[in-house]
This record gives structure tokens, sequence and C-alpha cells, in this order.
């Protein structure tokens, strides 16, 4: 069946450091593809998605591609803030309109000032 | 638009009592699913709803739990006798229907339910 694994955290970087959180998958034909965010006390939200190969989302600085051949949507951003620092969730829906969203486990991110 | 919409943000039962969540989506989203989050755990699936059926609820524990989404009003997550193992973060999600963006869901800010 389809799965999500993104690296472990915590992560814990000093502020405007280069930031990547790894995201593979795996999954039959060509799902979506979603970084979802989360701050502290509240509810996930919608970072950037991808629908297909190549395909980069981006937001607020945060750059996602889709890449097929490696079966990753690795998550970056070239200098980190403060108010960055959230739990991040890699996440997948399949080609079917029922398919339900698969979640990685979540990676908290720490930004030191 | 507001956004989802859940209520409680916080319940607090005792051993034995019911928990009812309940969940507005979106206004014109009728796809509803609810997620459990343990502390420091990734969100689990538990069901999947639309108006009035239940598609998939592959995740929802056997008993206890029950789910629903009628055709008027919030869908609800209600656990009967609820035990100290079920103290988590309850979020619901919801997205549009088939041929807008089917595969986005958008969350509400959980119900963080203690049980005592």
């Amino acid at each position: 069946g389809n799965s999500v694994t993104q690296m472990e955290g915590p992560v814990t970087l000093s502020e405007e450091a280069f930031l990547t959180i790894n995201c593979t998958y795996t999954a039959t034909g060509y799902p979506s593809l979603f970084w979802y965010v989360q701050y502290p006390g509240e509810g996930l939200q919608l970072l950037l998605k991808a629908t297909k190969a190549d395909d980069k989302g981006s937001n607020k600085g945060f750059e996602a591609t889709y890449r097929k051949e490696t079966t990753s949507f690795h998550l970056e951003k070239g200098s980190v803030q403060v108010s960055d620092s959230a739990v991040y969730f890699c996440a997948l829906s399949g080609m079917n309109r029922d398919d339900k969203i698969i979640f990685g486990k979540g990676t908290r991110l720490h930004i030191l000032p | 638009n507001a956004g989802v919409m859940q209520n409680p943000r916080h319940l607090v039962r005792r051993r034995g009592q019911e928990a009812r969540l309940r969940c507005s989506p979106m206004k014109g989203h009728s796809h509803v699913y609810w997620y459990r989050q343990l502390p420091e755990e990734g969100l689990k699936f538990m069901v999947y709803l639309q108006k009035e059926n239940i598609i998939d609820e592959s995740g929802m524990p056997k008993e206890r739990f029950s789910a629903e989404f009628p055709k008027e009003g919030p869908s609800i997550l209600r656990i009967q006798q609820v035990v100290r193992g079920d103290s988590a973060a309850y979020f619901c999600a919801s997205s549009p229907s088939w041929g807008t963006e089917p595969d986005t869901q958008y969350f509400g800010p959980g119900t963080r339910l203690t049980v005592l």
C-alpha cells in the first residue's frame, strides 16, 4: 500500500540556515504530494503541493519538487526564521477519488535566534 | 470564506462518559475526514464521510467510536465510555467535491480531549 517516510526530528538550526527535510514515498501510479505545517496548539495548514512529476510546489520561501525517479518530495528553504519553528508533515494522496491522505510521522523543527 | 470549524476546542471528560466532537466543513465542501493525533506522533486516519454516507472507516476502533455527517448540520465524532487512552487531539478536515480540488484537505484547529 501507499506509505510516506520522512526524516525523524527534532531538527535544530540557527536562524538563516539552509533547511532540508527529506521525504520519500511508496505508491502506485501518480499520487499527489503535500507538505503540511502544524504550529504549536494549532491544526495542520497546507504549505505546498505538487500533483505530477517534476512539479515544484512553493510557498512562504519553502519549495519541494516531485521527483518520480527517486520517489521523493524533499522540503527546502534557503534561510529559515524563528517563526518557521513547527512540525512539518509530508503526505500523499492516491489517484482515486476516495483514496485517503497518508501522512508521514512529522518532523519537528526548532529554529534558534 | 470561513475555514473548517471544530468545537469544542478543549474537552475534559471522566472515564466512562461520552465525548461528542463537532466539525463544520468549509462552505461548499461535502467531504469530511477525522484524524487522531497522539502526543509527539503523526496523524492517524480514522474515518472519511460524505453527506449521509460513511466512505471509509478503516481507521476507526471497532467499539465505542462512531461518526456521522448528516444532511444538515455538522459532522459528529462520538466516543462512548471514554478511557484515558482516548486522550488526544482530534482533527477534522474537509475537501471539495470531485472535479474541483478533490485531493486537498483543509484542517480545522482540532479538539483536544482529556480523559481524567
